[in-house]
């Protein structure tokens, strides 16, 4: 089967500009994960979709950071405006179904370098 | 908060046996091991449910105390295919598989 699909792989911009990420995830997987790996660290969940729902994003910084799902598949997180910190891979992740002890398939994420 | 992994990185050479722990401050549900190379996505390994299970493909395993909020990773004649680092990620509730990473574990196998 065709695996998580991120776009782009690499994405350099300066601060306080915006930016967007693709995720599509692995057919038929109804949960959906955007996670931020800062250099040298474990990834942090950002949001948490079940089909088209937000479960949990109460870690996504919200004055800058959106998330949607539309129609239950693709998802784009987005960040406006952008800060240095921010500076980060971005890994979508899907899974079946949520809660069924099935693990995550991770896409190959965005490296997003702020300057 | 963070699970806590242990240890930090690690050296073995080829054949060598290596243990990485996960430790929780909260009760936990599940546990998954990933591991992640260099520039890579994390790939999944296996995931651990509560029951005190122990699990296991190839020459890595893994088992689970829920009581004492641990995990542990063991990998056994280590191959060069398993340099990478580590994660765990921990999940407290039934019926969501919200995951938190642990801090990682770098394993280097050198020939």
């Amino acid at each position: 089967e065709a695996g998580v699909a991120q776009s782009p792989r690499y994405k350099i911009i300066e601060k306080r500009q915006s930016v967007a990420f693709w995720c599509n995830p692995i057919s038929g997987h109804a949960t959906l994960y955007w996670y931020q790996q800062i250099l040298g660290q474990g990834p942090k969940l950002l949001i948490q979709f079940q089909n088209n729902g937000v479960v949990d994003d109460s870690q996504l910084p919200k004055d800058r950071f959106s998330a949607e799902r539309l129609k239950g598949v693709d998802s784009t997180l987005k960040i406006q405006p952008a800060k240095l910190e921010d500076s980060a891979v971005y890994l979508c992740a899907s899974s079946l179904v949520s809660g069924q002890g099935i693990g995550y398939t991770f896409g190959s994420g965005t490296r997003l370098t702020v300057v | 908060q963070q699970p806590v992994q242990s240890p930090q990185a690690v050296i073995l050479r080829e054949g060598e046996d290596a243990v990485i722990n996960c430790s929780s401050s909260k009760a936990l549900y599940s546990v998954h091991w990933y591991r992640q190379k260099h520039g890579e996505a994390p790939v999944f390994l296996m995931i651990l449910l509560k029951g005190g299970e122990q699990k296991g493909h190839e020459k890595i395993s893994a088992s689970f105390n829920e009581k004492k909020q641990q995990s542990s990773l063991y990998l056994t004649a280590s191959q060069l295919s398993y340099s990478g680092t580590y994660f765990c990620g921990t999940g407290s509730n039934f019926g969501n598989e919200k995951l938190t990473f642990g801090t990682g574990t770098r394993l280097t196998i050198i020939p």
